[in-house]
C-alpha cells in the first residue's frame, strides 16, 4: 500500500529565503507525481507534473526534483514570497491500475508554508 | 475561464436528510472525479468517471452516488447524510487519466449535525 509522507507539516520562513518542501513515498512502482497548492478555504492547483523517468521539472522559481529510488520527491521555492504562502501537496500517480480499474492516486498531507514579511 | 465550477460552497445539514453537491467544467475533459479531505488526511477519491454515461467507484464511495449524463456534468449525491460524512468535498476532471494535470474545483465543505 502506498502511503505519502510530508515533512514538515507546517514551516514559517522569513521573505526572500530559498526553501524545500520533502515528499516520500513507500512505493517506487509509481507513474509520476505531481506537486499541488492549496490555498484556504480553495481547491488544489498543479504546479509540477514529474514523470517517473525524469529527474526534475521546473516552472518559474519552482523547482522539483524526484528521485524514484530512494522513494522522495523534493519541492525548492527560491525567493520566497508571502504569496507563495499556502499548504503544499504531493500526489503520487502509480505505475500499475487498481485492480478495481483507477487510479489510485495517494495524496500527502500538506506542508503549511508561511512566508512572512 | 470557469474551470470547474462547484455548489454550494457550504452546506449544514442534519442526520438523514440528503442532498447534492453539483460539479461542472467546462474544459471537455473526459474524466471527473470527486474527493473528499477530512483534516490530518489524504485526498481520498469517492466516486470518479471516464465519460458520460461511465461511473466507476473509488476508494471510499458507501454512502454516496453519482451520475454522469453529460460530460460537464458530475454531481454527487448524499443519501441519508451521517456524522462520519462530514468533510470538505472536491471535485476535480482532466483530459486523461495518467499524463495529465487534474484541475480541481474550489471545494464543499459539509457539515452533517
Amino acid at each position: 500500500k502506498q502511503e505519502v509522507t510530508q515533512i514538515p507539516a507546517a514551516l514559517s520562513v522569513p521573505e526572500g529565503e530559498n526553501l524545500v518542501l520533502n515528499c516520500s513515498f513507500t512505493d517506487s512502482a509509481i507513474y509520476n507525481l505531481q506537486w499541488f497548492r492549496q490555498d484556504p478555504g480553495k481547491g488544489l492547483t498543479s504546479l509540477l507534473l514529474i514523470q517517473s523517468s525524469q529527474r526534475e521539472q521546473t516552472s518559474g522559481r519552482l523547482n522539483a526534483s524526484l528521485d524514484k529510488s530512494s522513494g522522495r520527491s523534493t519541492l525548492y521555492i527560491a525567493a520566497s514570497q508571502p504569496g507563495d504562502s499556502a499548504t503544499y501537496l504531493c500526489a503520487v500517480h502509480p505505475l500499475f491500475m487498481n485492480s478495481g480499474g483507477y487510479q489510485k492516486v495517494t495524496f500527502g498531507i500538506g506542508t503549511k508554508l508561511q512566508v512572512i514579511p | 475561464n470557469a474551470g470547474v465550477t462547484q455548489t454550494p460552497k457550504f452546506r449544514i445539514l442534519k442526520i438523514g436528510q440528503s442532498m447534492t453537491l453539483q460539479c461542472a467544467q467546462d474544459m471537455n475533459h473526459n474524466y471527473m472525479y470527486w474527493y473528499r479531505q477530512d483534516p490530518g488526511m489524504g485526498l481520498k477519491l469517492i466516486y470518479y468517471s471516464v465519460g458520460a454515461g461511465i461511473t466507476d467507484k473509488g476508494e471510499v464511495p458507501n454512502g454516496y452516488n453519482v451520475s454522469r449524463s453529460t460530460t460537464e456534468d458530475f454531481p454527487l449525491r448524499l443519501e441519508l447524510a451521517a456524522p462520519s460524512q462530514t468533510s470538505v468535498y472536491f471535485c476535480a476532471s482532466s483530459i486523461g487519466q495518467r499524463n495529465t494535470e487534474a484541475f480541481f474545483g474550489q471545494g464543499t465543505r459539509l457539515t452533517v449535525v
